[in-house]
């Protein structure tokens, strides 16, 4: 079975250009999830998707970052424009469900770096 | 709200000797505690968690952690690592009412070494 697969791995821009992060969840997964983790830091929930519908936002800056999960399977993060502050790792996990207890599955992550 | 520590960012051991990695947390309801690792350009894995129940759950891989609700911890152990160990861990809790989100701590680096 597939794992999580992200593209690109690495990208490295100038600041105020925008960015883009592609995620395809495993198979039958309905819920997508998109995390960032700083530097030293453990992953931070940005966004949650069940299927289409993106139910918890609350953390993801909303004034630059966009997300959306078309058809509830494959999931773009977009950031216009970047900033120095951005540079960051970028994961996505998916779940078969959104039950607390469903186990969620991460991808290997797009590093970031705004130059 | 909840929050997570990890009490130490880095920790290296010989290989075949015993670890403990160190974790607290602090919520206002019960939660679910995890145990994630990230091996080198990996993405994280579940490694363990504590939903209910017995308090020690174990791993495929030989490691254990214990929940203990009077000291809010969940401490990650294995009685002998090998080199293949090496990797971040990160320890992370979810409460388990009223909606949810998994608060990560900031991971504990363990090095093996021969």
């Amino acid at each position: 079975e597939a794992g999580v697969v992200q593209s690109p791995r690495y990208k490295i821009i100038e600041k105020k250009q925008p960015v883009a992060f592609w995620c395809n969840p495993i198979s039958g997964h309905n819920t997508l999830y998109w995390y960032r983790q700083n530097l030293g830091q453990g992953p931070e929930l940005l966004i949650r998707y069940e299927n289409e519908e993106a139910v918890d936002d609350s953390q993801l800056p909303k004034d630059r970052f966009s997300a959306e999960r078309l058809k509830g399977v494959d999931s773009t993060l977009k950031i216009q424009p970047a900033e120095l502050g951005d540079s960051a790792v970028y994961l996505c996990a998916s779940s078969l469900n959104s039950g607390i207890t469903d186990t969620q599955y991460f991808g290997p992550g797009t590093r970031l770096t705004v130059l | 709200a909840q929050s997570v520590t990890q009490l130490d960012s880095q920790v290296p051991v010989f290989e075949e000797a015993p670890v403990e990695l160190r974790c607290n947390y602090s919520s206002s309801v019960s939660v679910y505690l995890f145990w994630y690792v990230q091996y080198p350009n990996q993405g994280l894995q579940l490694l363990l968690k504590y939903l209910s129940g017995s308090t020690l759950v174990e791993s495929i891989n030989g490691f254990e952690a214990e929940f203990n609700k009077s000291q809010t911890s969940f401490h990650l152990r294995k009685p002998s690592v090998h080199i293949s160990d090496t990797a971040e861990y990160f320890c992370a809790v979810t409460r388990n009412t009223g909606g949810f989100k998994t608060i990560f701590g900031a991971g504990t680096r363990l090095f093996v070494k021969a």
